[in-house]
Formats: structure tokens, C-alpha cells, sequence
């Protein structure tokens, strides 16, 4: 059964910093994984999708990568920003077509002035 | 113009009752679920439907009906209502991978 561990599970940063997420699966054969934005009391923002076949994708200040073999993905945020402050949370997908999306817990971040 | 619309946002109740929650995308999407948020924020799948038809049901109660009208709409109800049922629902949609979610409903049990 596919397992995903997010560390760390809360992160506090001053802005301007640089900052790396992680994510960890435990069966490579995934569709694709994707990483989530979750703002107090609202739904998900999906960020970034990474095929299993890609190895990173980019959006802005913004950019995940993939190792599907070792089970890993990171989520680089660039010159963090207060308005970056939220849950993000990881994803995969398991299968083509009808598949469903296995998430970590995520991690709270909190970008300060 | 919102993608994926619940309703309602808000949603208390007393142990025993019947309630329903709707949810529609206007995203033309063909495939839609309901993800169960828990106190402890963990984000978990219960349904998937395509083109309105169940394709996955992920060990959840009987107490717990998902119905879709037509590809736009899966409406979640929810008979015999229990304590353990408190949490956030979310509706999602996708097509072709990336999946969209609603703003979620949020159920306290009383």
C-alpha cells in the first residue's frame, strides 16, 4: 500500500529565504505526483504536476523535482514570501485513467516579515 | 466562474441525522471524487466517479451514498450521522491528471 511522508511537518522561515520541502513514497510505480497549496479553511491549489517520466517542473518561484526511483520529490520555493504561507502537500498517483490521488500530511509553512 | 462549487460551506448537525452535501465542476471534467479531510488534516479518498459511473469506493461506511445526477455533479449523502463523521469533504474533478478541488464543506456532529 502506497505510503507518503512529508518532512518536515511545520517549517518557519524569514522571508527572503530559500526553502526545500520534501516528499517520500514508498512504491516508485507511480503515474504521477503532484504538489498541492492548502490556505486555512479553503480547498486545494494544485502548483505543479510531474509525470513520472519528468524529472522536474518549474512555475514561477517554484520549481519540484522527481526521483521516481529512490521515492523522492522536493518542492524548491525561491526568495520565500509572507503570502507564501500555507500547508503544501504531495501527492501521487498510482495508476492511469481513474486513479486516485494518495497524499502526505503535509507541511505548514510560515513565511515571516 | 468558480471551477468546483460545494454547498454548503458549513454544515452542523445532530447524531442521527440524514444530510446531504452537493458538489459541481463546470469544468467539463469527466471524472469527480469525494476526499475526506480528518482533525488531524489528513486528506484521504472515499469515492471516484466516471461519467457518472462508481469506479472506486475506498472502505466507506454504507451510511455514505455518493450520487451523480449527470458528469457535472457527484452529491455525497450521509445517513445516520456519527461523531467520527466530523471532518472537512472535499470534491475534486480531473481530466487527464491534474485534479481541481472545491473549496470544501465542513461537518461537525453534535
Amino acid at each position: 500500500k502506497q505510503e507518503v511522508t512529508q518532512i518536515p511537518a511545520a517549517l518557519s522561515v524569514p522571508e527572503g529565504e530559500n526553502l526545500v520541502l520534501n516528499c517520500s513514497f514508498t512504491d516508485s510505480a507511480i503515474y504521477n505526483l503532484q504538489w498541492f497549496r492548502q490556505d486555512p479553511g479553503k480547498g486545494l491549489t494544485s502548483l505543479l504536476l510531474i509525470q513520472s517520466s519528468q524529472r522536474e517542473q518549474t512555475s514561477g518561484r517554484l520549481n519540484a523535482s522527481l526521483d521516481k526511483s529512490s521515492g523522492r520529490s522536493t518542492l524548491y520555493i525561491a526568495a520565500s514570501q509572507p503570502g507564501d504561507s500555507a500547508t503544501y502537500l504531495c501527492a501521487v498517483e498510482e495508476n492511469s485513467g481513474y486513479s486516485t490521488l494518495t497524499f502526505g500530511k503535509g507541511t505548514m509553512l510560515l513565511v515571516s516579515p | 466562474d468558480t471551477a468546483v462549487s460545494q454547498t454548503p460551506k458549513y454544515l452542523v448537525t445532530q447524531m442521527g441525522n440524514d444530510k446531504s452535501i452537493k458538489c459541481e465542476q463546470n469544468l467539463g471534467h469527466d471524472t469527480m471524487y469525494w476526499y475526506k479531510q480528518d482533525s488531524k488534516k489528513f486528506l484521504k479518498i472515499m469515492f471516484s466517479y466516471n461519467n457518472k459511473e462508481l469506479i472506486i469506493n475506498e472502505t466507506v461506511p454504507n451510511r455514505f451514498s455518493p450520487k451523480s445526477p449527470d458528469k457535472a455533479h457527484l452529491n455525497l449523502h450521509i445517513n445516520s450521522l456519527e461523531l467520527g463523521d466530523s471532518a472537512v469533504y472535499f470534491c475534486a474533478s480531473s481530466q487527464g491528471g491534474r485534479q481541481f478541488f472545491g473549496p470544501g464543506t465542513r461537518l461537525t456532529v453534535l
